[in-house]
């Protein structure tokens, strides 16, 4: 079945360290790809996407995230984090038909 | 309007009682989704309307849950009958395009708030 797995539930960082979220995709085609945050109380916001092409995607407020086909990845990146960072961090995917399927999400808590 | 809107942004309800979740997506947008997203998972597709198309109502858990769309604009989704089970936050999103062409690389989705729903 097609899915998207974010192994890390929780992940704690300190401000200014860098951060790596982990993100599997389990589909038969390599699917559009997307990372979505959501600030408590927010609704989700696009991150990045990835689509086809250069396979290190830049996206906003300094996140970049890397397609690697081998490991069926989409991990996202951030060299330096901000406590307003802290946030639930979704990666999707999409192949053929409408709905985007995203992953269970990871809650980033930034340290002092 | 600038984005999406959900109301209510909360809402209570007894078990067994009706709600209807309502959602204006962003004008000109001619594809809306609803999601569900529950304590601890991720977010679970429930219907997705395209223009004048069929609703893909797939993702509906039961045949408790509802959705329309009038006009191609705003969309009301009805829970009849609710149940503990059914307490979460409903997202709804809107996008320009179906996301069937998607490789053009102007389809993607715009999330309302949310409407938080507890069932007692």
């Amino acid at each position: 079945a097609q899915s998207v797995t974010q192994p890390d539930i929780h992940i704690t960082v300190s401000e200014g360290a860098s951060l790596e979220l982990r993100c599997n995709y389990s589909y038969g085609a390599t699917p559009y790809l997307f990372w979505y945050v959501q600030s408590p109380g927010q609704g989700l916001q696009l991150l990045l996407k990835y689509f086809s092409g250069d396979t290190l995607v830049q996206g906003i407020k300094g996140f970049e995230a890397e397609f690697k086909r081998s490991q069926s990845s989409f991990n996202l990146r951030k060299p330096s984090v901000h406590w307003s960072d802290a946030a639930e961090y979704f990666c999707a995917a999409l192949t053929s038909g409408y709905a985007l399927n995203f992953g269970k999400g990871t809650s980033l808590l930034v340290t002092p | 309007g600038a984005g999406v809107s959900q109301s209510p942004s909360n809402k209570v309800t007894e078990k067994g009682k009706d709600v209807e979740l309502r959602c204006d997506p962003i004008s000109g947008h001619t594809a809306l989704y609803w999601y569900r997203q529950s304590l601890g998972q991720g977010l679970e597709f429930l219907i997705y309307f395209q223009g004048n198309s069929a609703p893909d109502k797939s993702g509906l858990p039961s045949d408790r849950f509802s959705a329309e769309r009038t006009g191609g604009s705003v969309s009301t989704l009805t829970i009849q009958r609710t149940q503990q089970e059914d307490s979460a936050v409903y997202l709804c999103a809107s996008s320009s395009f179906g996301l069937a062409g998607a490789s053009s690389g102007a389809n993607v989705l715009t999330f309302g708030a949310g409407s938080r729903l507890t069932v007692l």
